[in-house]
């Protein structure tokens, strides 16, 4: 079976752009959290949705957004980027909420 | 609110013990372990739920201390696989779903 898929898998933008990350999912699961990594740090939690709800939310400003669609894929927006943005964004599945989370390989956001 | 995670860093020849803390202020209703390999995505290792439960895979194994909102991964006899970056995930359980990571702990294991 698939694991979870991100795409892009490496992104440059420049600094008030913005851009959008997807996630899907392993078959079967409903439930996707996305994550931000920096150097050296752990995850930090960013989103959960479970059945196209939004169940979860991180200390992030609202340039932050996100969406699950009918077939439980996910979409992570960011709005006007900032240096400070650039980081690995993480994704993970489960099947409901508090369940293993499965990580996909990430997406490498570096912004300029 | 982000658990603490002790220690920082540990290195080990193969063969060797090694135990990794974890930490928090409030209390948890979950604890997750994840290992994360260098430019790898991080994989799920064990979940424990209150009630001091501890479990195992091979020879890693965890505990929850419900009481003191603490939980220990136990490395035994360490093989050269184990090295990467531990972290513990904790989840308070209240409304809504949010899962908090600790700083991690990088695990070398030399020959």
């Amino acid at each position: 079976d698939a694991g979870v898929t991100q795409s892009p898998t490496h992104l440059i933008k420049t600094r008030g752009q913005h851009v959008t990350l997807r996630c899907s999912p392993i078959s079967g699961h409903k439930s996707v959290s996305w994550y931000q990594q920096v150097l050296g740090q752990g995850p930090q939690f960013i989103f959960q949705y479970y059945e196209k709800e939004e169940r979860g939310r991180g200390n992030f400003p609202d340039r932050f957004s996100a969406r699950q669609f009918p077939n439980y894929s996910s979409e992570l927006n960011v709005n006007a980027l900032l240096l400070g943005d650039s980081a690995l964004y993480l994704c993970a599945s489960s099947l409901t909420g508090n369940q293993p989370q499965h990580f996909g390989d990430g997406t490498r956001l570096s912004i300029l | 609110q982000q658990p603490v995670q002790s220690p920082q860093a540990v290195i080990l020849r193969e063969g060797e013990d090694a135990v990794i803390n974890c930490s928090s202020s409030k209390a948890l209703y979950s604890v997750h372990w994840y290992r994360q390999k260098h430019g790898e995505a991080p994989v799920f290792l064990m979940i424990l739920l209150k009630g001091g439960e501890q479990k195992g895979h091979d020879k890693i194994s965890a505990s929850f201390n419900e009481k003191k909102q603490q939980s220990s991964l136990y490395l035994t006899a360490s093989q050269l696989s184990y090295s990467g970056t531990y972290f513990c995930g904790t989840d308070e359980g209240i409304g809504d779903y949010k899962l908090s990571f600790g700083a991690g702990t990088t695990v070398t294991v030399r020959a």
